[in-house]
């Protein structure tokens, strides 16, 4: 149980257009879905938290406008990177946080998605 | 603010001897500590957790660590490594907020 996939899982696009990454919770409702950037080399770093029917909250340093956040529903959420750009290509990584497991859930991690924009 | 150290990016290690992989982390606050492993092309898995009660915390795949309160660290140990270990390893510190604050990873290599 408690499987999150991210699609697609790779994508190659070019500078200026956006791009739609998905996440989603396969088996379990997700109150809270987390998305991360993870640098060659370097840690996942927390980009936004999203709240299902709610605005997403994002880390400091982190352009809304750029980088827009979806949770539609508790098994869906979406990153939509707006007008991107070479240095926005990195790996972005999905978790998800079961409605049902306390005040300190554990987050369950997605494959992530490779993104390349040239 | 809370930080995660893990200063070997790299491990290699030789099959079934024993590995330690080490992290320090700082905070003013309370924390719960957590290891994930990332096998290739794969998501994040839980190793284990600490949160509270005993400071020998033993996880998944014969794993354990554990909480030193007075050197801040909480290093990952197995006694003995098999081919299928080989993966990344991320350690990672939450102050009960939810928020995951990671460090930057080991790789871990097993050697036949």
């Amino acid at each position: 149980g408690a499987v999150v996939s991210q699609h697609p899982s790779r994508v190659i696009c070019k500078s200026g257009t956006s791009v739609k990454i998905e996440c989603r919770s396969l088996d379990f409702q997700a109150t809270t879905m987390f998305w991360y950037r993870q640098f060659p080399k370097k840690s996942l770093m927390l980009m936004a938290t999203s709240n299902e029917g709610s605005k997403a909250t994002y880390e400091q340093g982190v352009e809304k406008d750029k980088f827009l956040i979806n949770h539609a529903s508790l098994t869906l959420s979406t990153l939509t990177v707006t007008s991107a750009h070479p240095e926005d290509s990195s790996f972005y990584i999905c978790s998800a946080e079961g409605a049902d497991r306390g005040s300190l859930s554990e987050q369950y991690f997605g494959p992530g998605t490779r993104l390349t924009v040239t | 603010a809370q930080s995660v150290t893990q200063l070997d990016s790299q491990v290699p290690v030789f099959e079934e001897a024993p590995v330690e992989l080490r992290c320090n982390y700082s905070s003013s606050v309370s924390v719960y500590l957590f290891w994930y492993v990332q096998y290739p092309n794969q998501g994040l898995q839980l190793l284990l957790k600490y949160l509270s009660g005993s400071t020998l915390v033993k996880g998944i795949n014969g794993f354990e660590a554990e909480f030193n309160k007075s050197q801040t660290s909480f290093h990952l140990r197995k006694p003995s490594v098999h081919i299928s270990d080989t993966a990344e390893y991320f350690c990672a510190v939450s102050e009960g907020n939810e928020k995951l604050t990671f460090g930057t990873g080991t790789r871990l290599t097993i050697i036949p």
